[in-house]
């Protein structure tokens, strides 16, 4: 059965740093979200990505945030300058080629920033 | 008014009981409602949705109730088992955008 991938699984980062992670969608899926989870609390929506395009971002997701599809299969988020807040899962999700079908969800990469 | 209030925190049942999770929500758009199982240290993955045409969907031992009226829904785990132990998380959306989570719940179900 297809399945996100993410990687790496865990991340470990001083603050000030830049971490990219990385997602690999299922192949013929044409959404792509980042949601984070910090430790204890529910699933947050970061970012929604279609044709190229941010199609929907929320509050969380200021400018020190960005989100790439470099080629026809990554996903990336980078986070340029990291925060101690920053630490949490973030989960990498596609759904397919119409709008509203379901979101599947990655592992997570659990990133800590010290 | 876009949350999604879920209850309880945390439940505990026996093996072969009904476990029961609800949420309520105030945005009127939604027009989506899935719930995920998360185990621990994975991804939410699906469980089960529903779309407010419908006042209840069934999958196996998986009941989604829904009260548009109210703007409730609730799922039932008929027959519950040691491996329904997870966090539950009620979820809604509008045409397929940004999925709105609760809180979650911590299922623990007793041999």
């Amino acid at each position: 059965e297809p399945e996100v991938t993410q990687t790496p699984s865990h991340q470990v980062t001083q603050m000030g740093q830049e971490v990219i992670l990385r997602c690999v969608p299922i192949s013929n899926h044409l959404y792509f979200y980042w949601y984070r989870q910090i430790l204890g609390q529910k699933v947050e929506f970061l970012v929604s990505f279609y044709n190229n395009e941010i199609s929907e971002k929320s509050e969380i997701f200021d400018d020190q945030f960005s989100v790439e599809r470099p080629d026809g299969s990554n996903f990336t988020l980078k986070i340029r300058s990291t925060k101690l807040e920053d630490s949490a899962m973030y989960f990498c999700a596609s759904s397919g080629r119409n709008r509203g079908e379901t979101q599947y969800f990655g592992p997570g990469t659990r990133l800590l920033v010290l | 008014q876009q949350q999604v209030k879920q209850s309880p925190q945390s439940l505990i049942v026996q093996k072969g009981g009904i476990s029961i999770i609800n949420c309520a929500y105030e945005n009127t758009a939604f027009d989506y409602f899935p719930w995920y199982q998360q185990f621990p240290g994975k991804g939410p993955a699906l469980l089960i949705a529903i779309r407010p045409d419908v006042s209840e969907k069934k999958e196996g031992r998986f009941t989604i109730s829904f009260n548009k009226s109210a703007k409730q829904f609730s799922l039932h785990i008929m027959d519950s088992q040691p491996g329904d132990s997870a966090t539950y998380f009620c979820a809604a959306s509008t045409s397929g955008s940004r999925l709105t989570f609760g809180e979650g719940t911590q299922l623990t179900v007793n041999p």
